[in-house]
């Protein structure tokens, strides 16, 4: 069935470190893939997203790579703050389905 | 601009009544998708709505139903309440078809409690 795994579930890192997220998904049709930030009594927030026709997106201190091969994403922090503490769910999403599959997230502490 | 509206916030309902949450999509957003948050199983998909029509269900009861009005405005209904029932509900709007795209934005959810 259509599944997303999400490791660790939780991470610890010291400010300044950088942070990596793992996904792998199971539907091989699936071609988009955002990532969400949870913070506490609020609703996800997307903070960058990936087609599948893209192997790598940036955006300032964040980026995700994809490996369609593998049907592998990541999500790397880098340089984290204290602000960056939160939960984070990768998601996949299959073409013509209109909804997402989302991972259980991972919660990322960042410790001063 | 106004990001998207969910009420109530907060709800707490007896087992075996129902319950009605309201969202109320960014302007423009045509696209509405709901999502059940539990500890335990995460966020899984409930229903998508566009211009008034479901394109698509998630794996739940016949208990959970929704719909949209020709404003984009969706609620969904949930009868015969379970205890398994409490979760966060959140709202999601997006300008594209479900999400596809230009992802979403969430609302901040509604907490239903069941006791």
């Amino acid at each position: 069935g259509e599944n997303v795994e999400q490791h660790p579930s939780t991470l610890s890192v010291q400010e300044g470190d950088s942070a990596v997220i793992k996904c792998t998904y199971s539907d091989s049709a699936s071609n988009y893939f955002p990532w969400y930030k949870q913070e506490l009594g609020k609703g996800p927030q997307l903070i960058i997203d990936i087609r599948s026709n893209v192997g790598e997106k940036k955006d300032q201190r964040i980026a995700v790579t994809l490996n369609k091969t593998a049907k592998h994403f990541s999500l790397h922090i880098t340089e984290t703050q204290p602000e960056d503490s939160a939960v984070y769910f990768c998601a996949a999403s299959p073409p013509g389905t209109y909804k997402y599959i989302f991972g259980t997230g991972t919660r990322l502490k960042v410790l001063a | 601009k106004a990001g998207v509206t969910q009420t109530p916030r907060y709800l707490i309902k007896t087992r075996g009544q129902q319950v009605t949450l309201s969202c109320s999509p960014i302007s423009g957003h045509r696209s509405v998708s709901w999502y059940q948050q539990t500890p335990g199983q995460g966020l899984q998909f409930l229903f998508e709505y566009f211009s008034e029509t479901q394109r698509n269900k998630g794996n739940f009861p016949g208990r959970f139903s929704g719909r949209q009005f020709s404003n984009s405005r969706s609620e969904m209904n949930v009868s015969t309440l379970e205890l398994g029932d409490s979760a966060l509900y959140l709202c999601a709007s997006s300008l594209d078809s479900g999400g596809q795209g230009l992802g979403y934005t969430f609302g901040s959810g509604t907490r239903l409690t069941v006791v």
